[in-house]
């Protein structure tokens, strides 16, 4: 069956430019999660939805980024004014509860 | 969170068995422990988990201390195909979960399969 999927693959951006991650999770799932990682790091939590809801964004690190579910279903990561610093794979995930979370296969975002 | 320490890298000759070692001393008694792997440019995905019995299924077998203090991931037979990264990652799937359970990667273990 058709797994997670996240698009664009690759994204390059110039600094100080918006960017709109999108993930579409397992059709059914009710848990779905972002990631960050950097290059030879292992992933790092960036915020969790339990359907529309948000329910922890703690790890999100800044302001600068914004998640939504809206129809709990697909999900949009967006990060404004665009750093160096935020270049990186970024992963979505998603489960049916807290059972194993399954991924997608990552955006990579590189910032000029 | 509680804490996972793994080494940094395994090597492995292909065919023979891979042990992949994790110490978790901290670990609570709601706690499993679950391990994904990470193929290059791949997203995680997920390989097994247990609680406290030790744990097989298709793709490999988790050995559990009776202290829960340590497991190790058994590749009963490396393929290249193996060569990844390895995280092992405690999930609190207990009462104390809140009722979901982000999971915490460290840095894991990478494995490589020489052919």
């Amino acid at each position: 069956g058709a797994g997670v999927s996240q698009s664009p693959r690759y994204k390059v951006a110039k600094r100080g430019q918006d960017v709109a991650l999108r993930c579409d999770p397992i059709s059914g799932h009710v848990s779905l999660f972002w990631y960050q990682q950097a290059l030879g790091q292992g992933p790092e939590f960036l915020t969790y939805f339990q359907n529309e809801a948000q329910l922890d964004k703690s790890g999100l690190p800044s302001d600068r980024f914004f998640a939504e579910r809206p129809e709990g279903s697909v999900s949009t990561l967006k990060i404004q004014r665009t750093q160096q610093e935020d270049s990186a794979v970024y992963l979505c995930a998603s489960s049916q509860g807290i059972d194993e979370q399954f991924f997608g296969p990552g955006t990579r975002l590189t910032v000029l | 969170d509680a804490k996972t320490t793994q080494p940094n890298s395994m090597e492995s000759n292909e065919e023979e068995p891979v042990h992949l070692p994790c110490n978790h001393s901290t670990i609570s008694g709601t706690d499993y422990i679950h391990w994904y792997r990470q193929l290059p440019s791949q997203g995680p995905e997920y390989v097994i988990h247990g609680l406290t019995s030790n744990v097989n299924n298709r793709m490999a077998s988790l050995a559990i201390a009776e202290d829960r203090k340590s497991s190790t991931l058994i590749l009963h037979r490396a393929t290249l195909r193996d060569a990844a990264v390895y995280y092992c990652i405690l999930r609190d799937l207990g009462g104390n979960s809140g009722g979901y359970q982000k999971v915490t990667f460290g840095t894991g273990t990478k494995l490589q399969v020489i052919p």
